[in-house]
């Protein structure tokens, strides 16, 4: 498994600004996933960040918005630019690992918490 | 595109007893893995159990074990002798193939309630 650690756990912003949420691995990882969790429903997948490229985004999510980076494996932000109050939700960084018995799991950090106002 | 369904918005159990959590997915896939999440308050993510397509054994994890049903496109977890501690949400997720850096697409969502 992975330790996953995510700054800040939650977060209060006003509309118009911009919140960078940090994700650390304690173990160098080639793919990273950022996923949003809007209240009460489940996960959707942001987009995909693998080290040395750009990031991979899922339909309905663009990079202006929601800009990534990932500078090396062990590390990543994501940033939701631009807030309004339909970007509170709960960010979930997670990680991809390769098992030793042949099959990838992936674990997740412990989110943020952003509300917008 | 893989969906997934889960059907029981909510569940109950009485500590000690047993409870299924319903799943079931679609895809013209033949290889991908199914994943059971745990989500308690603290909202931090769980992976409870996995399961390979190829695989028709059905995987176990201590007190959970699930029920996969290739053909039928089910994939049920099992709660034996339940515990307050696994009072949560709980997702059931899809990955495809073997590749790396596959996304998870996951279900709705069932939240389990666990009566002392």
């Amino acid at each position: 498994s992975a330790v996953i650690s995510q700054k800040p756990s939650r977060d209060i912003c006003q509309r118009g600004t911009s919140l960078t949420i940090q994700c650390q691995v304690d173990s160098q990882v080639t793919m990273m996933f950022w996923y949003r969790q809007q209240p009460g429903q489940s996960l959707t997948l942001i987009a995909t960040a693998n080290q040395g490229s750009e990031a991979t985004y899922e339909s309905g999510f663009v990079i202006d918005k929601f800009p990534i980076s990932r500078p090396n494996l062990t590390f990543s932000t994501l940033t939701v630019s631009n807030m309004s109050p339909e970007d509170s939700s709960i960010y979930l960084c997670s990680v991809e690992t390769f098992q030793l018995a042949g099959t990838y799991e992936q674990y997740f950090g412990p989110g943020t918490r952003l509300t917008v106002t | 595109a893989q969906t997934v369904t889960q059907s029981q918005p909510e569940m109950s159990v009485q500590e000690a007893e047993t409870v299924t959590l319903s799943c079931t997915y679609d895809t013209s896939e033949s290889d991908y893995y199914l994943f059971w999440y745990k989500q308690p308050p603290s909202r931090q993510m769980i992976l409870v159990i996995r399961q390979e397509a190829y695989k028709q054994q059905n995987a176990t994890e201590n007190r959970f074990s699930v029920n996969f049903q290739k053909a039928a496109k089910s994939f049920s977890l099992k709660i034996s002798d339940s515990q307050l501690g696994d009072a949560a949400m709980y997702f059931c997720a899809y990955r495809s193939s073997m590749e790396y850096g596959n996304k998870l697409v996951f279900g709705a969502g069932t939240i389990l309630r666990v009566k002392s």
